[in-house]
């Protein structure tokens, strides 16, 4: 079974503070992927990564930075939190080509 | 970008009762997948089925890629199916292999 893990189910942060998503998976998947959930938006895409230090942006890149030096691991970052970023993020990972992709858990952030 | 629109929004079913789920996008796909989010938010992974029908039990997907629909059905719902279904498509002629995600169907099953 793929398993796709995020390091923290809930996380509340101070405004302008640096955070850290972390997200492993262990079925040796090339794609990792970051998203947020808001009530009335749906799921969108932050960031993108198909190999190790590769990353392309997604739909709302704004305000994030990630990090991938290892295959199995890709992080969030928020670099100064906001509250516009309280969300739910949702990592997920997939083999290529199919990229069938497999989610974890998700961390609900808050951000006052 | 490729629009998937979603129907109904919201579902409620008595248990025992069966269910169909519909999904309709508006470009071509290379994927197409279904997924059901718990309560505490996680995403199960339920059909990957860009094309053809596929059974699991209980549930079962079709997706026609010529006419742009997809349909899950439901059979002898349980309560614990109850949750949030979404439907998410990869255009074809996208990039970054971006899943782009239906507003989901709130299904609600009651005892």
């Amino acid at each position: 079974d793929v398993k796709v893990t995020q390091s923290s189910r809930y996380l509340v942060k101070r405004t302008g503070e640096k955070v850290f998503l972390e997200c492993v998976q262990d079925m040796d998947h090339e794609n990792m992927f970051w998203y947020r959930q808001d009530p009335g938006l749906g799921l969108r895409l932050i960031y993108f990564s198909y190999d190790v230090k590769m990353k392309e942006k997604g739909d709302i890149p704004e305000g994030y930075s990630v990090s991938r030096e290892k295959k199995e691991r890709f992080s969030l970052i928020l670099e100064s939190a906001s509250t516009n970023q309280t969300s739910m993020y949702l990592c997920a990972s997939s083999p290529p080509p199919l990229n069938e992709q497999y989610f974890g858990p998700g961390t609900r952030l808050t951000v006052t | 970008g490729i629009q998937v629109e979603q129907s109904p929004p919201d579902l409620i079913l008595q248990e025992g009762a069966n269910s169909t789920l519909r999904c309709n996008f508006s470009d071509s796909v290379n994927n197409l997948q279904w997924f059901h989010q718990n309560p505490w938010g996680q995403l199960i992974n339920l059909f990957y089925i860009p094309s053809g029908t596929k059974q699991n039990g209980r549930l079962s997907a079709t997706t026609v890629a010529t006419e742009r629909y997809s349909l899950l059905y439901i059979s002898s719902s349980q309560t614990t199916d109850s949750g949030v279904y979404f439907c998410a498509v990869e255009n074809s002629g996208g990039s970054n292999y971006k899943l782009t995600f239906g507003k989901g169907t709130l299904l609600t099953v009651n005892p």
